[in-house]
């Protein structure tokens, strides 16, 4: 079964703060991404990657960085957390190429910026 | 920019109708399809993925796909309360998810 393994399931953090959110796959995966979800904007794309140390920025990548030095962990940084950062975020991985099985989510974090 | 789009809803049918989702795509390219439920406070689970033009059957769902004109859509038959969820249309490609349709089935 796949597993995509985030590490905190509620965070509540202070503004100005950094802060790490993990995400592990235990599939081998190649893609790996972050989107947050918020009331009435669906699904937006943070960041994503296709390979290990390489990384693409998505649709609202401001605020946010990446790391992804192993396969299987690609964690998401709040520079300076905000509390327009607070939200839902949702990692998924998946493999490559046309007949892909699509994405898999993780179980995501509540991240509350106060 | 690449958009996907679902209709907006809330969606609400009567236990045991048929519940019909849409989804429009403006990448000509776009190959792969997926349909994913999502129960308030859960995150996306996959339920349906098509890849060529027609109809795919599982169960009570139906996926159709018509890459001509755009659209992906969702039929579920015999909805059951249990079927109440958003409902999110991801063409692979994009990487790019619908703002999902929320679906209520009335017992």
């Amino acid at each position: 079964d796949v597993k995509v393994t985030q590490s905190s399931r509620y965070l509540v953090k202070r503004t100005g703060e950094k802060v790490f959110l993990e995400c592990v796959q235990d599939m081998d995966h190649e893609n790996m991404f972050w989107y947050r979800q918020d009331p009435g904007l669906g699904l937006r794309l943070i960041y994503f990657s296709y390979d290990v140390k390489m990384k693409e920025k998505g649709d609202i990548p401001e605020g946010y960085s990446v790391s992804r030095e192993k396969k299987e962990r690609f964690s998401l940084i709040l520079e300076s957390a905000s509390t327009n950062q607070t939200s839902m975020y949702l990692c998924a991985s998946s493999l490559s190429g046309v007949g892909t099985s699509g994405y898999t989510f993780g179980s995501g974090t509540r991240l509350t910026v106060v | 920019q690449k958009e996907v789009e679902q209709n907006s809803g809330p969606l609400s049918v009567p236990e045991g109708a048929i519940a019909s989702l849409n989804c429009t795509y403006s990448d000509r390219g776009s190959q792969s399809f997926f349909w994913y439920r999502q129960y308030s406070g859960k995150s996306p689970e996959l339920i349906m993925s098509i890849y060529s033009n027609g109809d795919k059957e599982d169960g009570r769902f139906t996926a159709q796909l018509n890459k001509a004109s755009q659209y992906v859509s969702l039929l579920i038959r015999d909805s059951q309360p249990s079927d109440s969820a958003t409902y999110l249309c991801a063409v692979y490609n994009d990487m790019r998810f619908g703002a999902g349709t929320r679906l209520t089935v009335k017992p």
